[in-house]
């Protein structure tokens, strides 16, 4: 099976600041890669598909990048809104796999 | 509008089994493929398996193997999920969540609609 190794597990930054966050594979999964964010008590939303495509309605502020074994998360500005937990997923096969998740808060 | 919604909250014995159900409805049914992904209290999210009701062959995360067994009914636009043998560790929210048929054969799998999620408890 392919594992998603996500970093870091959690991060404090300030409102305004740029937040990176990574996901390696233990494998080539090409651009198979989606983003969620989750906020507590809530399902999981979906944010980027396909390593780096916004999902209609999300804001310019998040983004993806990133192709075969290493892919980045980025906010490009913190917002009080953004406080939740966010996961890769890769789709390579028939099967799926989740990222450990990574919890971002405010500073 | 798409929409998935499950079935209530159960609180289930150590050893005996839980049936989940995802109704669909705002789109078709035999166009989805459903997912089901579970997250233990405090921790990730876990894929356990997938069904395309329209072939109704299931998929399952290897872990899950010979405990799970997830099903479709196309008359009911329903999906279930069923586990069996169950430990506290079970103990999670399951949530169903679709990918779209056409997207994925074409190369782009996404989980674009979920279910509001379902709590199993198991506990003696």
């Amino acid at each position: 099976d392919i594992q998603l190794t996500q970093s870091p597990s959690s991060l404090s930054a300030s409102v305004g600041d740029r937040v990176t966050i990574t996901c390696q594979a233990s494998q080539d999964i090409s651009n198979y890669l989606n983003w969620y964010q989750q906020k507590p008590g809530k399902a999981p939303m979906l944010l980027i598909y396909d390593a780096s495509t916004l999902k209609a309605g999300v804001p310019s502020r998040f983004s993806g990048s990133g192709s075969g074994t290493d892919f980045t998360f980025t906010i490009s500005s913190l917002q009080p809104e953004d406080i939740a937990t966010y996961y890769c997923q890769q789709y390579d096969n028939l099967l799926r796999t989740f990222g450990g998740g990574t919890k971002v808060e405010i500073k | 509008q798409v929409l998935l919604v499950q079935s209530g909250a159960e609180v289930k014995k150590p050893g005996s089994s839980v049936k989940v159900a995802c109704k669909a409805s705002g789109g078709t049914f035999s166009t989805y493929i459903v997912n089901w992904v579970r997250q233990a209290p405090g921790q990730g999210l876990e894929w356990m398996g997938r069904i395309m009701p329209r072939l109704g062959i299931p998929t399952y995360e290897q872990k899950f193997q010979g405990r799970v067994t997830i099903t479709a009914d196309t008359s009911t636009s329903t999906a279930y999920m069923e586990l069996s043998s169950l430990r506290s560790e079970d103990t999670a929210v399951y949530y169903c969540a679709r990918e779209f048929l056409e997207y994925c054969s074409s190369g782009s799998c996404y989980f674009d609609y979920w279910g509001q999620g379902t709590l199993v408890t198991v506990s003696s």
